[in-house]
């Protein structure tokens, strides 16, 4: 069973501070990471993608991937009250086929 | 990204009847498009995975002959959810899928069904 694990949360931040989201993955021959976020009610939008390890920055957001570990998170920079909503980590197991984690909802507070 | 439309964005149907529903990706081709469920407060379900010209391929405990899918065209792919119950009452989005890696997909806006 491939899976893919976040904390279901709530994460709550500040307005302005860091938020750091989390996820790990079983799959050792997952090659590609993605970063959905999506508001309630609506469906996932794509943030960030990576597949080398290291970080990829975009904007306020970056994302980091360790291979060895079998992890990959996402960091929003001066987070915003817009930001509130609940992020999905997205592996890509093979056969363009995504597994998606149940998702982080994040609370940011004016 | 890419931009993919469903039509229609809800629709109410009664206990017994069908309704289609409509993912087009609207500029590029997609090869490969795949249906999703979504339930209050849960997490994403793949249906099924959707090739232009041939069969779906659906996952295990999705039945074949109740959710129907066509992708006739590299634009266009169609769910057919036969004979709707109350319990198939749900969040369906579909997603186009990049036909190179890092393979993403892009998300249409979803259709809301409710089955009275």
């Amino acid at each position: 069973q491939k899976e893919v694990e976040q904390n279901s949360g709530p994460l709550s931040v500040p307005e302005g501070a860091i938020a750091s989201l989390n996820c790990t993955y079983s799959d050792r021959g997952s090659q590609s990471f993605f970063w959905y976020r999506q508001y309630s009610g609506k469906s996932p939008e794509l943030i960030m993608s990576i597949y080398s390890n290291g970080d990829k920055e975009d904007g306020r957001f970056t994302a980091q991937l360790n291979k060895a570990s079998q992890y990959v998170s996402l960091l929003i920079r001066d987070s915003q009250p817009s930001d509130s909503a609940t992020y999905l980590c997205a592996v890509n197991t093979g056969f363009q086929k995504l597994v998606f984690g149940t998702g982080t909802r994040l609370l940011v507070s004016p | 990204g890419a931009v993919v439309s469903q039509h229609p964005s809800w629709v109410i149907c009664k206990s017994g009847t069908s309704v289609k529903i409509e993912c087009r990706s609207l500029d590029f081709q997609a090869t490969t498009m795949f249906w999703y469920r979504q339930f209050p407060k849960q997490s994403l379900m793949l249906m099924a995975t959707s090739n232009e010209g041939s069969k779906a391929t659906y996952e295990q405990g999705v039945e074949k002959d109740k959710f129907l899918i066509n992708h006739a065209s590299l634009t266009l792919s169609t769910l057919t959810v036969t004979s709707a119950h109350p319990e198939d009452s749900s969040f369906y989005i579909c997603s186009a899928g990049a036909s190179e890696a890092p393979y993403e997909q892009y998300f249409g806006p979803g259709t809301r069904l409710t089955v009275t």
